[in-house]
């Protein structure tokens, strides 16, 4: 059964860098991509951007772009999401999300657990 | 795309039947429309995609309808564990969007 499973909790320091991993099990990475959504406490669902490792091809969302990095690493099958300049406004549950790379119709099937980033001063 | 959903929350007894509107401010591409159910501390889970498609394992109280700009999910007959936030989703192109969510609650 495939399955998204992602780093653990992390607390931070305003202006400094988080790196969160989502790693893939029981399906096939590479004819899937991984996209990242963020939610903060009481608020609704954000999407932040995506990656699509066969392709090698990266979208972020407007609101992200310059401060967000995705990778991933095809041999682990194991995406990322690092964020830098930290901010409180950045405290939030993160979930990667797989989406078929073909059957694009099928959306966001699969989501990992979230992991949660508290940013504080 | 900016999604509009409503009711902000739907206040229901189990049994009853819900309906859940989402409102595109343009055409979603190939109605590629998508419903999402979350429960505090988990998660969202797909329960259709397509506008109309239930997802794997989806109960088949569960439905979906719509075109264009105009779309619903209808729960017939409320069961218990039913009672959640939920997120319609256009993910035609990108950027993806989520409307801001239904809550129902009991």
């Amino acid at each position: 059964q495939a399955q998204l499973v992602q780093s653990g909790a992390e607390v931070k320091k305003s202006g400094s860098s988080v790196k969160v991993s989502c790693k893939a099990s029981g399906g096939t990475f590479r004819s899937h991509i991984i996209n990242w959504v963020r939610q903060a406490p009481g608020q609704g669902l954000e999407w932040m951007g995506r990656i699509i490792p066969v392709f090698d091809t990266i979208h972020y969302a407007q609101n992200f772009q310059g401060r967000v990095t995705f990778t991933a690493d095809k041999d682990t099958d194991t995406a990322y999401m690092e964020m830098t300049g930290l901010t409180s406004d950045d405290t939030a549950v993160y979930y990667c999300a797989r989406h078929d790379v073909v059957a694009t119709i099928l959306a966001f099937d699969v989501w990992g657990q979230g992991t949660l980033v508290a940013v504080s001063s | 795309i900016v999604l509009t959903q409503s009711p902000g929350t739907l206040s229901l007894s189990p049994g009853e039947r819900a309906t859940l509107s989402c409102r595109a401010s343009q055409s979603v591409a190939s109605n590629y429309l998508a419903w999402y159910q979350q429960k505090p501390g988990q998660a969202p889970r797909l329960l259709i995609y397509g506008a109309s498609n239930r997802a794997t394992g989806i109960p088949d109280r569960f439905s979906g309808s719509g075109s264009g700009t105009d779309f619903t999910l209808t729960i017939s007959g409320l069961e218990p564990e039913d009672f959640a936030m939920y997120y319609c989703q256009n993910y035609g192109y990108t950027p993806f969007t989520f409307g801001p969510g239904t809550k129902v609650d009991i």
